[in-house]
Parts: structure tokens; sequence; C-alpha cells
């Protein structure tokens, strides 16, 4: 089956520490995302990808880091900068076409800083 | 990009028809309007797009007036499973989607 797969599906993190969100898709999809979603509010932009080896901030990108080294892949890092990074992380993709294109998610990566 | 505006929630009854309105009166001539369904702890799941007029496909129907600057989502007959924060998003060309605090739709038996 084609989708999107996320890890792990809870995070602990001590404060200061760097952490790393995986994200793969098998959908042959050219875009990818990463949202973040804070209790009782909708998304927000943090790094979209249109192709590999190119990445583009979103609304709220201080203190997260993206690369895409591989079409299928578009790993996360909340990096120790980020100051409240206690969140609901979603992962998505479309085949292209903008924000025309149906957006696929993953299950998300919740969050916990200690 | 266009900005949305829809109302914080909604209650409604089972067997119901329930109809969301989102409003985007500065919608650019190449905008489609899409709605997404997101329950508690996953991610949105696409309900339906359109352009113009009308819509409708197993779950949903979209009504789209000439002037595009609204839209309204209609859930026909509704079930306890519906509970659901429903998004309107706006947009065309661009890789910046835009979620706004969606609605949040409470179904009471």
């Amino acid at each position: 089956d084609g989708g999107i797969t996320q890890s792990p599906k809870y995070l602990f993190r001590k404060e200061g520490q760097n952490v790393t969100l995986s994200c793969e898709q098998n959908l042959n999809h050219d875009a990818m995302y990463w949202y973040r979603q804070d209790p009782g509010q909708g998304l927000r932009l943090i790094y979209y990808s249109q192709i590999v080896n190119d990445f583009q901030k979103g609304d709220i990108a201080e203190g997260y880091s993206v690369s895409r080294e591989k079409k299928e892949s578009f790993p996360l890092t909340v990096t120790s900068a980020q100051k409240n990074p206690t969140a609901f992380y979603l992962c998505a993709s479309t085949f292209g076409g903008g924000s025309s294109g149906e957006q696929f998610f993953g299950p998300g990566t919740r969050l916990t800083v200690l | 990009l266009a900005k949305t505006t829809q109302p914080i929630s909604m209650d409604s009854y089972e067997g119901q028809e329930v109809n969301i309105t989102c409003s985007h009166n500065n919608i650019a001539t190449n905008d489609y309007i899409t709605w997404y369904q997101q329950f508690p702890s996953q991610g949105p799941r696409f309900i339906i797009q359109g352009y113009k007029t009308k819509v409708t496909n197993e779950v949903a129907s979209l009504f789209i007036p000439a002037d595009r600057k609204s839209s309204t989502l209609s859930l026909p007959r509704v079930s306890l499973s519906d509970t659901a924060v429903y998004y309107c998003l706006v947009g065309s060309g661009t890789y910046k989607y835009i979620f706004g605090t969606g609605t949040r739709l409470k179904v009471l038996a």
C-alpha cells in the first residue's frame, strides 16, 4: 500500500537536545511538507520541498532544519534553538501542482519536551 | 495567498445535513478551493476540491457561487463519526498551503 509513514509516533526530548523526526513516502510524490500543530490550533507550515535537494522555509522555520536528499524522504530536525517544541508534527506530500493538488498526510509525531 | 474565514464551531444532530461556509474574499482567478477533515491526533484528510459551481463526491458536496468569494461544504446526513475539524483552503500554483483554525463540528446523538 502506498502512503506516508512517520516515526516515531511519540518522542520525548530533554531541553537542549536536537531530535530528528522521520518522514517517508512511497507515493512517488515530488513535494513534501512539514507542519506543526498546537492544541486547538490549525496547522502551521514549517518547511516544504518541491523537489530533491531543494527546500523552502514556511511560516515558522526558526529552530528547525530539514534535508531532502532522496525523493521519498524528508526528515525534520528540531534543534535546541526551538524554544517551545512541544507539539504535534505532521508530514505531508503532493504529487505536484502546488496548492491545487491533494495533500496526503502521515499519522504524525507527538513531541514532548521534558 | 487568499485568507479564509470559517465559523469556529458548529453543533449538529445525527441524520441532519450540515453546511459549513468559508469566506475567501481575495480569491485569485486561478485558485482552487479545497476542504480537509481532521480527527484528533491524526493528519487531515482530503474531502473535496472545486473551482466553480458545484462538485459532489461520495462524502460531500461543495457549492461555489459565481463570484467565488465564498464556498459551502455540505455533509449529508451526518453521523457521530463526522465529528471532526474541517479546514477550507484556497490557492494555486504555490506550495504554501495555508490552514486556518478550521471549524470544529460536533455531531450529537
